[in-house]
């Protein structure tokens, strides 16, 4: 079985920093991936870490400590586009994905 | 464009109907899957067929029916749905290395289903 756990709702003020947690239970674990959704839009891949650590593309961090079975996406600079659903899923396939965390930036 | 195509982008149909959704992806990947996006509930895993092969149905109504004639093009085959069915449905490809999706996942706009 799997179980992931991400906070429903984050708000924000544009150009501060933001940490979406991610606290996941699976079995035969392969790392942890990123999807952000805009409203009406599709899921877009962001991250995966695949081992312990800090992955750093641009403005997006994404954290990972397997000992933990936890997880962070990191939003620094905020912008009004950032404004979209957050998923995380265990690297496992087929992806099975949680209830995602819904941001707002607000000026 | 996201690489992967899914027809048509909205559908309204009556619950006597039957209708097909259609994806297609040019991406070279070898894995293709369905998913249901509910308002207010997590992507919903439908259907996973690897190498064209059927290798995962997670407990699906038959009143959906897929259909991976080949790499490239999946479709959901649809009959009798009720209103509870209403969603968007997204369709995904990936490149399958067995068992980690470290490149992630290529999702389609997905079609906005309504069952009246």
């Amino acid at each position: 079985g799997q179980s992931l756990e991400q906070p429903s709702e984050v708000t924000a003020v544009e150009g501060a920093i933001v940490q979406i947690n991610c606290t996941y239970q699976t079995s035969g674990f392969y790392g942890l991936s990123w999807y952000q959704q805009h409203d009406g839009g599709a899921p877009t891949f962001l991250s995966y870490n695949g081992l312990d650590g800090l992955e750093e593309t641009g403005r997006f961090s994404s954290f990972l400590s397997r000992s933990d079975s936890y997880g962070y996406l990191l939003l620094q600079e905020l912008q009004m586009k950032d404004s979209a659903s957050y998923f995380c899923a265990p690297g496992n396939t087929p992806l099975v994905f949680g209830k995602g965390t819904r941001l707002s930036v607000i000026a | 464009e996201t690489g992967v195509t899914q027809t048509p982008r909205h559908l309204v149909m009556g619950m006597t109907n039957k209708k097909s959704l259609k994806c297609e992806q040019h991406l070279g990947h070898n894995a293709m899957y369905w998913y249901k996006q509910s308002a207010k509930k997590p992507l919903e895993l439908m259907f996973v067929y690897s190498l064209e092969e059927r290798v995962e149905n997670n407990s699906v109504p038959s009143r959906f029916s897929p259909e991976c004639p080949n790499s490239s093009h999946l479709f959901l085959h649809l009959h009798t749905l009720q209103p509870e069915d209403s969603a968007l449905y997204l369709c995904a490809s990936s490149q399958d290395t067995g068992s980690v999706s470290n490149y992630g996942y290529t999702f389609g706009s997905g079609t906005r289903l309504t069952v009246v």
